[in-house]
């Protein structure tokens, strides 16, 4: 079954990296994402990557993708206390069964 | 414009009383989602639709089911509602296919059970 495991906090200071890891066991996940979610809203995807794919950059974010260790980081570059939020990743697999499974989700603190 | 609308967005309900949870959507996408996400927990998937079939998580309660008239509505029941379901529930949508596509989410419903 799958399984998608992230530590539960992380503070950083504004300004600084933040990165944010995951770990999933599904080894045939077609797609990986990370989502964002503010206090009582709902999740808004921020970027994804294809599971052929090592690295994606987008603006301040970078995917990093391990797949033989199953390990998938999210870095954001120069944290703003807008950041401030939890991040969940999830795993997609495109096959017949169209299940998005999320993880346990990271709480971000982006300290002014 | 928001393109995945849950009604309403705060829900109380009594013990036992069954309520319903609403979502439309104007994508025209032909998977729908119903995630249960409680405090400080990942999403929780309940069950999904692809156009009109249902497909339900092996450990999802009897006591929620659901329903999907066309493309646009997916509704959420909850025969009768307990303490633990007090949640927020998301909706989400998207285009069936291998190749990628966005599940759009709601902005949720929180239910409160009483």
């Amino acid at each position: 079954g799958e399984d998608v495991e992230q530590s539960l906090f992380l503070s950083v200071r504004e300004g600084d990296s933040s990165v944010i890891n995951c770990t999933y066991t599904d080894s045939s996940s077609t797609y990986l994402y990370w989502y964002k979610q503010e206090p009582g809203a709902g999740l808004q995807l921020l970027t994804y990557i294809f599971s052929n794919m090592d690295m994606k950059q987008d603006q301040r974010l970078t995917v990093l993708l391990n797949k033989k260790d199953k390990h998938l980081s999210l870095r954001i570059a120069d944290t703003q206390t807008g950041d401030s939020a939890i991040y969940f990743c999830a795993e997609f697999y495109s096959g017949g069964y169209q299940k998005v499974t999320f993880g346990t989700g990271t709480k971000l603190q982006v300290i002014p | 414009d928001a393109m995945v609308i849950q009604n309403p967005r705060y829900q109380v309900t009594q013990f036992g009383k069954p309520v319903t949870l609403s979502c439309s959507q104007t994508l025209n996408h032909n998977v729908m989602y119903w995630y249960q996400q409680k405090s400080s927990q990942a999403p929780k998937l309940l069950f999904h639709y692809y156009d009109k079939d249902f497909n339900n998580e092996a450990d999802t309660p009897d006591n929620f089911q659901s329903r999907r008239p066309n493309t646009s509505f997916c509704f959420l029941d909850i025969r009768s509602p307990g303490l633990g379901d007090a949640a927020m529930y998301l909706c989400a949508t998207r285009t069936y296919g291998t190749e990628n596509t966005e599940a759009f989410f709601g902005q949720g419903t929180r239910l409160t059970v009483v």
